[in-house]
């Protein structure tokens, strides 16, 4: 059974520094991984989808990348601002027949303080 | 259109009642899904539903009861819930390929 862990559980840093979170899994097979960030009480916000073929995704201030053979992302965040408080989740495409099934980590609550 | 839409938004039903959560999309995508995340954990999958056939049941309780009318519109129908079952509930839809999940914004259920 897929299991994807995220560390720290926990994070707060001061505006400005730049920070990793980190995803692991325990089956290597898995199709792509997602990145969401999540603010309290709302829905899922995608970030960056990495592909089962490539070993890097950036968008503006995040870089994603992914090594399948060690079941590891990490998601890099430059210059963190405030705005970036919220929970942060990884999510396994673990092909489940014929269907893709997302499996969540267990999420990286990040605190950005001014 | 990249967007994922439930309806309600905030939903408090008692133990005897029977209502239903809603959820759209337009991205033309074949598969949609059913999450369930309590307060301070990732979400949990319940149900996801390929072509408009349910494909997966992660051995969700048969009060909760999932419905896919057509390709853009997946119901979950909820009847006889318990207190436990109180969470934020959150759909999801995905492309075939190497495409990205959209989730929506949830429905948050209070069962009193």
């Amino acid at each position: 059974k897929q299991e994807v862990t995220q560390i720290p559980a926990a994070l707060s840093v001061p505006e400005g520094e730049n920070l990793v979170l980190n995803c692991s899994f325990t089956d290597s097979a898995i199709y792509n991984l997602q990145w969401f960030r999540q603010d309290p009480g709302k829905g899922l916000t995608s970030l960056l989808l990495i592909q089962s073929s490539q070993r890097e995704q950036t968008s503006g201030r995040l870089n994603a990348s992914l090594d399948k053979s060690s079941g590891r992302s990490t998601l890099y965040i430059a210059a963190s601002q405030p705005g970036d408080s919220a929970t942060y989740l990884c999510a396994v495409f673990d092909y489940g027949g014929a269907t893709n099934k997302l499996i969540f980590g267990t999420g990286t609550l990040l605190a950005v303080q001014p | 259109d990249t967007e994922v839409t439930q309806t309600p938004k905030h939903l408090v039903m008692g133990m005897t009642n029977k209502k239903s959560l809603k959820c759209e999309q337009h991205m033309g995508h074949r598969a949609m899904y059913w999450y369930k995340q309590k307060a301070k954990k990732p979400p949990e999958l319940m149900f996801v539903y390929s072509y408009e056939k349910l494909s997966i049941n992660e051995s969700v309780p048969s009060r909760f009861s999932p419905e896919c009318p057509n390709s853009s519109l997946l119901n979950l129908h909820l009847h006889a819930l318990q207190p436990e079952d109180s969470a934020l509930y959150l759909c999801a839809s995905l492309g075939g390929g190497n495409t990205e999940a959209f989730f929506g914004q949830g429905t948050r259920l209070t069962v009193v």
